[in-house]
């Protein structure tokens, strides 16, 4: 089965200081997918980044890169220069197996709460 | 421009008084989600629809339900809301040849 882990329920950073969010994952499949997902007090969930697991290199989306790491089943986001509107609670989260029909879903990890300091 | 849309934003109901929450699509996409996010935990997939086929996950209580009677729409209702139904409810679509999820703003549900 397929499973997600985040093990920051909370990190504080500085203002414009990178910052690393952990992620570890575990799946017998060796076709999936990751995803990292900021979501603001208001509610909504925000796409920001994706890694699929054949790809050779380390997805970036701006100020957003993953790393990922498949030995270690690790992806974690690193967020350069972080701002005050990067405060927000942030899920990792995995796709199992070949884009099919009926098993196209997606599990999300337990979440990491960011606050920025000005 | 809004691609999904929930409403209501905020729902009130009683404790055993049928609910209904909805999602609509303007993105024409095959597939559409629904969440259940309770405060501080990871959204929890209740089932999805590939268009027309239903995928219900194993853990969802009977007295969850969905109805999808066209592309765009996706309805959720709760037969009998117990005060532990009481959660953010998000809606989310795909379009089944790409891995990306597009989320609605969700509708937040509350049991008296």
């Amino acid at each position: 089965a397929q499973k997600i882990t985040q093990t920051q329920p909370g990190m504080f950073v500085q203002e414009k200081e990178a910052v690393t969010l952990d992620c570890t994952y575990d799946t017998s499949d060796p076709s999936y997918g990751l995803f990292w997902y900021k979501q603001p007090s208001s509610g909504e969930m925000i796409f920001l980044i994706y890694q699929g697991s054949y790809d050779q290199q380390n997805a970036t989306e701006g100020r957003y890169s993953l790393n990922f790491q498949k030995a270690r089943k690790s992806a974690n986001l690193v967020i350069s220069a972080s701002q005050l509107g990067d405060s927000a609670m942030y899920f990792c989260a995995m796709r199992e197996g070949q884009w099919r029909s009926s098993a196209s879903k997606i599990i999300f990890g337990s979440g990491t709460r960011l606050s920025i300091r000005p | 421009d809004a691609m999904v849309i929930q409403n209501p934003r905020y729902q009130v109901t009683q404790f055993g008084k049928p609910v209904t929450l909805s999602c609509s699509q303007t993105l024409n996409h095959n597939v559409m989600y629904w969440y259940q996010q309770k405060s501080s935990q990871a959204p929890k997939l209740l089932f999805h629809y590939y268009d027309k086929d239903f995928n219900n996950e194993a853990d969802t209580p009977d007295n969850f339900q969905s109805r999808r009677p066209n592309t765009s729409f996706c309805f959720l209702d709760i037969r009998s809301p117990g005060l532990g139904d009481a959660a953010m409810y998000l809606c989310a679509t795909s379009s089944g040849q790409t891995y990306e999820q597009y989320f609605g703003p969700g509708t937040r549900l509350t049991v008296t």
